[in-house]
């Protein structure tokens, strides 16, 4: 099946700093990718569709300044957490379309301290 | 609003078959999906059923959609203490973006030898 690898896997960074992830699709091209956050004992919740080449759709609730997501390519998105906070710890999971499947990295873990 | 439902909590016997029941509000997705999730990992999709299937078989995984009733079921034959893990169900929505997933809460399904 397809495979998407996310990084890093693990993350521990200082409030305020400003934290990378990454997401790469890395057998088949991507043209929407997604990003999610998952709670403990919680579902995960969209926080935005990428489409490659265009702005970011956020959903209700998630800061766009806070949470920016580039899709620069077919095989690679990217979610910076700007100016991070404790609140913001979580982990957080991309996915790739492939036709009609989503396909999910292995998720990120935040802490910040 | 879309809003996906499951009950939070499995536990069977090595070898006994595990059902694990979803419902869902969105009447127009095409595809529903099984994803399966192992401590501290990402999604691993198992499978999925197109709307207008009823059943999809595969080796022990069986998805059952009555579409009337908008419920979606997994059933595992010959539970292995491999598949204690939380399994989340998903419906896929189209939004603004493009198609995105909305998932339960997931099933806890422990598997007791």
């Amino acid at each position: 099946g397809a495979v998407v690898s996310q990084h890093p896997s693990w993350v521990i960074c200082k409030s305020g700093t400003s934290v990378k992830i990454e997401c790469r699709s890395l057998d088949f091209q991507a043209t929407t990718m997604f990003w999610y956050r998952q709670f403990p004992k919680k579902s995960l919740m969209l926080m935005a569709t990428s489409n490659e080449g265009s702005k970011a759709t956020y959903e209700q609730g998630v800061e766009k300044d806070k949470f920016l997501i580039n899709h620069a390519s077919l095989t690679l998105s990217t979610l910076t957490v700007t100016s991070a906070h404790p609140e913001d710890s979580s982990f957080y999971i991309c996915s790739a379309r492939d036709h009609e499947t989503q396909y999910f990295g292995p998720g990120t873990r935040l802490l910040v301290l | 609003g879309e809003d996906v439902e499951q009950s939070l909590f499995l536990s069977v016997r090595e070898g006994d078959s595990s059902v694990i029941n979803c419902t869902y509000t969105d009447s127009s997705s095409t595809y529903l999906y099984w994803y399966k999730q192992e401590p501290g990992a990402g999604l691993q999709l198992l499978t999925y059923i197109f709307s207008n299937m009823d059943m999809k078989q595969d080796q022990r995984l069986t998805v059952l959609l009555n579409k009337k009733d908008k419920h979606l079921s997994l059933r595992i034959a010959d539970t292995q203490t491999g598949d204690s893990a939380i399994y989340f169900c998903a419906e896929s929505l189209l939004n603004q973006a493009g198609t995105a997933l909305i998932f339960g809460k997931g099933t806890t399904l422990s598997v007791s030898s």
